[in-house]
């Protein structure tokens, strides 16, 4: 079945450095990824849709400067938390289309970001 | 604005009962919905959809019931096994195929031995 990989699973940085968060599709080719952000007790928050070759698409409230979205390829959609901050602390996870509706859509394990 | 809720955070159901977990929404324009099952340390994992048009799919021990007047929908899950232990999402959408699914908060089910 389709398995998307995410990188890292935990990350732990100080405030105002920048962290990459990657997101692999191992055994398909996604066209479109999607990143989700988790605050605790909360629901999965989608933050913008990626596609590959073009701009991110960000919802509204995502600041496109501070989380910058790569999507070079077709298997692989990068994230970066730019100037981090302790607000940025939380659950950031990825998910890849393969094109067949929501049932293929296959979330990776997710990121624990914590900024100190 | 939390548009899908499921109110209940966490819910603990003796081994081979049916176990009941409900979520609301508000939107009206919401026409497709889902349910999520995530173990710790993964990614969520489709397991169950339905479309408005439906007020019932069935998937072997799994069944989603929707009541659009209520905009209520609910998993069950019959007979429930341990290994069914796991934080569920139920997710919903404007239509299928759209971008942004709307989740909810999510509920912990235990299932004990």
């Amino acid at each position: 079945g389709a398995v998307v990989s995410q990188h890292p699973s935990r990350v732990i940085c100080k405030s105002g450095t920048s962290v990459k968060i990657e997101c692999r599709s191992l055994d398909f080719q996604a066209t479109t990824m999607f990143w989700y952000r988790q605050f605790p007790k909360q629901s999965l928050m989608l933050m913008a849709t990626s596609n590959e070759g073009s701009k991110a698409t960000y919802e509204q409230g995502v600041e496109k400067d501070k989380f910058l979205i790569n999507h070079a390829s077709l298997t692989l959609s990068t994230l970066t938390v730019t100037s981090a901050h302790p607000e940025d602390s939380s659950f950031y996870i990825c998910s890849a289309s393969t094109g067949r509706g929501y049932y293929g859509y296959t979330f990776g394990s997710g990121t624990r970001l914590t900024v100190v | 604005d939390q548009q899908v809720k499921q109110n209940s955070p966490s819910l603990s159901v003796q081994e081979g009962r049916i176990s009941i977990l409900n979520c609301d929404y508000t939107n009206s324009m919401f026409d497709y919905f889902l349910w999520y099952k995530k173990y710790p340390a993964e990614g969520p994992t489709f397991l169950i959809s339905i479309s408005s048009i439906k007020d019932k799919n069935e998937d072997g021990r799994f069944t989603v019931f929707l009541n659009k007047s209520a905009k209520h929908l609910s998993l069950h899950i019959v007979p429930s096994q341990p290994g069914d232990s796991a934080v569920y999402f139920c997710a919903a959408s404007a239509s299928e195929g759209a971008n942004n699914l709307f989740f909810g908060t999510g509920t912990r089910l235990t299932v004990i031995p």
